[in-house]
């Protein structure tokens, strides 16, 4: 079966520092990858999504960027943080077929200082 | 892609009181899928819902999709305590593999 693994569950950053924020999907291969980011009490904001290797589409121009180094792998990273990128990060992983459902990791609580 | 809209966006019940929940979308979709958001965890899927359906069921849950008036619902009868959350559509237009999710609809049981 196909697992969903992100990590760390809880990270508290000073205002500056860098990100380095990892999701890897085991069980499946040339899954679609995506990262999302939601703030107290609101909905998900899409940030990004990977549809293979190296091909990163970004949604909202912000201080984060994305990578996949492999195909299972993602990260989201940033060089700089900001107190406005404090939130609940989730990665999320669906099938590459399409017209199927997104699972979601645990996400990743991230409070900047 | 597009964003579907919950409403309410917060509904009190007792146990045992059904729950319905309503989502609005403006243009066609391929599905709609509705997810389940326990307190500080991820999203966890519950129906898809394709666009040539009409009502599909899963337990306790009952899905409705009305493309004519762009819009679903998503019942949960017999709620129990468990069943608090907050709940997302997501409707998936076609030739996208994006999902935008709503605000959502915040789900209090009271036992």
């Amino acid at each position: 079966s196909q697992t969903i693994h992100q990590w760390p569950a809880t990270l508290v950053q000073p205002v500056g520092s860098p990100l380095s924020l990892e999701c890897t999907v085991e069980g499946t291969s040339n899954p679609n990858l995506y990262w999302y980011r939601q703030a107290a009490g609101r909905g998900l904001q899409l940030l990004f999504y990977s549809v293979g290797i190296g091909q990163i589409s970004s949604e909202v121009p912000q201080n984060l960027s994305a990578s996949r180094p492999q195909d299972r792998q993602f990260i989201l990273s940033s060089k700089k943080l900001l107190l406005s990128d404090s939130g609940f990060y989730l990665c999320a992983w669906s099938p590459d077929r399409g017209d199927q459902p997104q699972h979601f990791g645990d996400g990743t609580r991230l409070s900047i200082l | 892609s597009q964003q579907g809209e919950e409403d309410p966006q917060a509904l009190s019940i007792q146990e045992g009181e059904n729950a319905t929940m309503n989502c609005s979308y403006k243009t066609s979709i391929n599905n709609l899928q509705w997810y389940r958001q326990n307190s500080g965890r991820g999203l966890v899927h519950l129906i898809l819902i394709r666009s040539n359906e009409r009502e599909k069921h899963s337990g306790r849950l009952r899905v409705t999709l009305d493309t004519s008036k762009k819009s679903s619902s998503l019942l949960i009868t017999a709620s129990r305590a468990a069943d608090t959350a907050s709940y997302f559509c997501a409707p998936a237009s076609y030739n996208t593999d994006k999902l935008i999710f709503g605000t959502g609809t915040r789900l209090q049981v009271f036992p």
